[in-house]
């Protein structure tokens, strides 16, 4: 039951472009969302996160949005550089839970000069 | 910078030998979070730790695997009696408390079970 769900495989985008990645999810008892970006043959680092109190989030060129009655969230990278071509996680948790991370499939964003 | 250390980085097993993953957390943290990568797949979450606590291990399978996070010293996972099927990348992460949702993730352990 995959609870936390990232449906583009792959997405490719122009220096300089906005990156739009996407992430749904169906436990509507997450309140927690965050994003990290992973290298091959790194761990995953984080992003940029999101309380489900809130519908946005900024943090220099990302942004997060929520979208509480879709369960929906999205990560935008504006402008997108090469730098940022990686596999994107989507994550989320549940409060009262034990804060362990519920991750998406990913997506892996190149982003061509 | 005393970032999420794991070492080995890589281990190679034959099926049937014990595989011992070990686990620093960042300088001030004291709640460990062990997740496996398989191939083509995202992090599953197998166990979380508190200093000398297990707090939630709902995703360990239920054989062959244990962790600890003893008083002094790094996380340890343990694979006992490796199958093929144990093949990939386990992730440690650490956070400062069990309420802060920010987990930092280490580099992660490649496991090869030939």
């Amino acid at each position: 039951d995959q609870q936390v769900k990232q449906n583009s495989p792959s997405l490719s985008v122009q220096e300089g472009r906005i990156s739009i990645l996407n992430c749904d999810y169906t436990n509507s008892m997450f309140d927690y969302f965050l994003w990290y970006k992973k290298y091959p043959a790194e761990g995953p680092t984080f992003l940029i996160s999101i309380s489900s109190i809130k519908d946005k989030n900024e943090d220099g060129r990302f942004t997060v949005f929520l979208n509480k009655s879709a369960k929906h969230l999205s990560l935008h990278i504006v402008p997108s550089q090469p730098g940022d071509s990686a596999v994107y996680f989507c994550a989320a948790s549940e409060h009262g839970a034990t804060n362990k991370l519920i991750f998406g499939t990913g997506t892996l964003l190149a982003v061509q000069p | 910078n005393a970032g999420v250390m794991q070492n080995p980085r890589h281990l190679v097993r034959r099926r049937g030998q014990e595989a011992r993953l070990r686990c620093s957390p960042m300088k001030g943290h004291s709640h460990v979070y062990w997740y496996r990568q398989l191939p083509e797949e995202g992090l599953k979450f197998m166990v979380y730790l508190q200093k000398e606590n297990i707090i939630d291990e709902s995703g360990m399978p239920k054989e062959r695997f244990s962790a600890e996070f003893p008083k002094e010293g790094p996380s340890i996972l343990r694979i006992q009696q490796v199958v093929r099927g144990d093949s990939a990348a386990y992730f440690c992460a650490s956070s400062t408390s069990g309420t802060a949702y920010e987990q930092y993730f280490g580099p992660g352990t490649r496991l090869t079970v030939t």
